[in-house]
Parts: structure tokens; C-alpha cells; sequence
């Protein structure tokens, strides 16, 4: 089946810096990718859309200015939690379709990366 | 506003018996929905699905069942294995994915 990456798996930051977590497809080409996100005990929550090339758009609620998107190429799209503060750790998803469908089953999710700002 | 919603936030079951998880969603025009297990620090993986043109899909072990009258489903996994201890996450496709909250499932020997 198709895998996605993500990179780094844990990282902690002191607060006021910058992260970026990478996403791959490393089989498939990936128009189209999630970044979601998941307190403890909680639902995923979808943060944005990441379509190649284009602009991510972003979910009610979600700093685009803080957590920003890049989609530079169809196997790669970048988390950055610029400014990060504590209340920012979490556990960061991100998943990637292998179609061009608007959303399918066919959506393949990476391992996570879990954040801890200190 | 929790539009899919799975009300027990926990199971133990005994191995080899039956796990029922239940998700219970608000929104009508849902029609498809999915179930997805989900271990510790990692993403988590497709399960089984269903369209809303259907009440029932069996793959394995596993079977989901839809009752759209009662904006229900559940899945069925039976016999439950100690290797199906997870989290399991109900969602609901809208133009993109809405996960419920999740279930943990044990399964004990």
C-alpha cells in the first residue's frame, strides 16, 4: 500500500521558536495533502487542505500566519509552527490522497509527529 | 460542534468475544463513513467503510453496520484479538474527513 512519511517523529522546541515537520509520499505522487491535528484524548481535527503548488486552505479556527503550509512538489508538503508556545503541543498527522478525488477512501495518513514546546 | 460523536471512550473485552463500537453522527447528508484503528504515535490506518446506500459490509472479522434512520453505526469486530487493543476512530465524509473522538479498545487473554 501506499506510505507516507512524516519527519521528525518527536521534537521538542523551547517556546518562541520555529518547527517545520515534513510530509512525504514515498510511493505515490500526492496532489493533494492533510495536516490534522490530535490532543490527547480528542478527535483528529483537520487543520488545512495542501494542494500542490497552490495556497493550503485553512479550517475555521486555524492561524494560517502561525501554521504555515508549504506543498512545494507532489511528494512533499511542509508544516512550519512558527512563534510555537506550549499550547501548541500536540500530536501532528498529516495525510496524503493517492487520487484526484475530492476526498476518497484512498487517503493514506503518516505516523505523526508529536510536538512538546517547552 | 462534534458532528460524529463516539460516546464510550473505552472497551475491554475478553479475547475471542465480540467488540461492538458504536458512532453515532448529526449530519444527514453524510454518505460515506469509515472506521480507522489508531495504536500510540502512529497515524491511524483504514479499517473497513461504508456508503449510506448500504446498512452492512463485512470484511474478515470486521463488519460496520449503518442505520441511517438513527444516524448510527458500529462495528463489529468478532472474535476480538489482544492484537485489536487500539484506538478506534469512526469518520464521516463531508468534503473532507470528520473523525469522532475515538474508542479505546482492549482485548484481554
Amino acid at each position: 500500500g501506499a506510505v507516507v512519511s512524516q519527519h521528525p517523529s518527536w521534537v521538542i522546541c523551547k517556546s518562541g521558536t520555529s518547527v517545520k515537520i515534513e510530509c512525504r509520499s514515498l510511493d505515490f505522487q500526492a496532489t493533494t495533502m492533510f495536516w490534522y491535528r490530535q490532543f490527547p484524548k480528542q478527535s483528529l481535527m483537520l487543520m488545512a487542505t495542501s494542494n500542490e503548488g497552490s495556497k493550503a486552505t485553512y479550517e475555521q479556527g486555524v492561524e494560517k500566519d502561525k501554521f504555515l503550509i508549504n506543498h512545494a512538489s507532489l511528494t512533499l508538503s511542509t508544516l512550519t509552527v512558527t512563534s510555537a508556545h506550549p499550547e501548541d503541543s500536540s500530536f501532528y498527522i498529516c495525510s496524503a490522497l493517492t487520487s484526484t478525488e475530492p476526498v476518497t477512501t484512498e487517503q493514506y495518513f503518516g505516523p505523526g509527529t508529536r510536538l512538546t514546546v517547552t | 460542534d462534534q458532528q460524529v460523536k463516539q460516546n464510550s471512550p473505552s472497551l475491554s473485552v475478553q479475547e475471542g468475544r465480540i467488540s461492538i463500537l458504536n458512532c453515532d453522527y448529526t449530519n444527514s447528508m453524510f454518505d460515506y463513513f469509515l472506521w480507522y484503528k489508531k495504536y500510540p504515535a502512529e497515524g491511524p490506518t483504514f479499517l473497513i467503510s461504508i456508503s449510506s446506500i448500504k446498512d452492512k459490509n463485512e470484511d474478515g472479522r470486521f463488519t460496520v453496520f449503518l442505520n441511517k434512520s438513527a444516524k448510527h453505526l458500529s462495528l463489529h469486530i468478532v472474535p476480538s484479538q489482544p492484537g485489536d487493543s487500539a484506538v478506534y476512530f469512526c469518520a464521516a465524509i463531508d468534503d473532507k474527513l470528520i473523525f469522532g473522538t475515538g474508542t479505546r479498545l482492549q482485548v484481554f487473554p
